[in-house]
């Protein structure tokens, strides 16, 4: 089966950096996404990465480390709009290909 | 514009009715998804499909049913079985097989038992 963990809560000032971090454990890997979650509001794709490294978007980035079922994203300038859920999600192929989502980290960004 | 379009938004049912959530897609995507999440919570998955006519079961299948008979469309059917239904429910689609095939969400339907 698949394994994912994620802090559950999480607190930064606005401007800063934070890292949210992910550990999983799958067969199968075929590669790694986040996604952002306003309260009451469907996902939105942030990142994905499928080899080792880091891969940049802006105010985003996100590494992965296959060999350690580790991953992160790293959010810099935070702005207040930032608050939300962070989703790490695993796509396996286990008889079929399917996303596999973590329970989420909520940051909170204050002033 | 390409979507994919959930309804109703809100739905309350009585306990020991069945009911049906609409999951329409126009981005041309073989693999459709359902997804549950509780309050606070992470998505967990209840049914998913890659082709048409075809679909799995998830991590949490029972009390739920699905059909697949057009690319477009992926209905969820939440029945009496289902002990505790009132969630938020999310439908997904995205592209079928391995490579970046990130998931485009439904805005969900959120489904109360009274």
């Amino acid at each position: 089966g698949q394994n994912i963990d994620q802090p559950t809560e999480m607190t930064a000032t606005e401007g800063a950096i934070v890292q949210i971090n992910c550990t999983y454990q799958t067969s199968g890997f075929n590669g790694l996404f986040w996604y952002q979650q306003h309260a009451g509001e469907a996902p939105t794709f942030l990142s994905y990465n499928v080899l080792d490294g880091l891969e940049e978007k802006g105010r985003f980035s996100s590494f992965l480390s296959r060999s350690k079922g580790y991953s992160y994203l790293l959010l810099k300038e935070l702005q207040m709009k930032d608050s939300a859920s962070y989703l790490c999600a695993v796509r396996a192929h286990t008889g079929g290909f399917k996303t596999i989502f973590g329970a989420g980290t909520r940051l909170f960004v204050k002033a | 514009d390409g979507g994919i379009t959930q309804s109703p938004k809100y739905l309350f049912r009585k306990e020991g009715q069945n009911v049906t959530l609409s999951c329409e897609q126009n981005l041309n995507h073989d693999a459709m998804y359902w997804y549950r999440q509780d309050p606070g919570q992470g998505l967990r998955l209840i049914y998913y499909s890659q082709i048409v006519n075809d679909f799995q079961k998830g991590d949490i299948a029972e009390g739920y049913s699905v059909s697949r008979e057009k690319k477009e469309s992926f209905p969820l059917t939440v029945t009496s079985a289902q002990k505790n239904p009132t969630a938020f429910y999310l439908c997904a689609s995205s592209t079928a097989g391995g490579g970046r095939a990130e998931a485009f969400f439904g805005q969900g339907t959120r489904l109360t038992v009274v």
